[in-house]
């Protein structure tokens, strides 16, 4: 069974509408959620990170998480080209202090 | 140079060769990470370096032999590899080892095939 699920797309979003990523765990007691976004042939990079419950909000871009449900999301509004990417899901492992667990990603096409 | 560098950008070497990969990062972080990228399969964790010291050795192959002389470089030696072993090998640092508060940066990877 897979730690971190995430559906491996292509997710195809018509620009300026709102992309929706989502990312399940398996692990109840995890505490830390990260975001990277990863174009092709290049390395990850994050965008963002959560610890709580709700929703934290950076410009275009919204995390959500519902720890009760075990998911996390990841929301980009007025989706633009540029947003085409495959999305990383990564959540911090239990029995260890630094190892995270991470999903395949989801490939996301911004259609103009 | 800024953030985390790779080299090289791109290797292609046979199964009898001899080769390392390079990574330095330019952070002031104490903690650096090799990773293996293959399509469609999640990150996965290599070797975890804390100020100099392997924290971390995933059950990776002997083949792959780590080396970190100070807390800003990290190498990736390798000899007699599989054609398997072709990936993106990602090398990524972070303040320290505190789980999810650390945030990991990554380098640009190596893209290593093998033949």
């Amino acid at each position: 069974q897979k730690e971190v699920e995430q559906n491996s797309g292509p997710l195809s979003v018509p620009e300026g509408a709102i992309a929706s990523l989502n990312c399940t765990y398996s692990d109840r007691g995890s505490q830390s959620f990260f975001w990277y976004r990863q174009y092709s042939g290049k390395s990850p990079e994050l965008i963002m990170f959560i610890y709580s419950n709700g929703d934290k909000e950076d410009g275009r871009f919204t995390a959500q998480l519902n720890k009760a449900s075990q998911y996390v999301s990841l929301l980009i509004r007025d989706s633009q080209p540029s947003d085409s990417a495959t999305y990383l899901c990564a959540v911090n492992r239990l029995d260890s202090n630094y190892q995270l667990i991470w999903g395949a990603g989801t490939k996301l096409i911004i259609k103009p | 140079e800024t953030g985390v560098t790779q080299t090289p950008r791109h290797l292609v070497m046979g199964m009898t060769n001899k080769k390392s990969l390079k990574c330095e990062q330019h952070l002031g972080h104490n903690a650096m990470y090799w990773y293996k990228q293959s399509a469609k399969k999640p990150l996965e964790l290599m070797f975890v370096y804390s100020l100099e010291e392997r924290v971390e050795n995933n059950s990776v192959p002997s083949r792959f032999s780590p080396e970190c002389p100070n807390s800003s470089h990290l190498f990736l030696h390798l000899h007699t590899l599989q054609p398997e072993d072709s990936a993106l090998y990602l090398c990524a640092s972070s303040q320290d080892l505190r789980g999810g508060e650390d945030t990991q940066y990554f380098g640009p990877g190596t893209r290593l095939t093998v033949l």
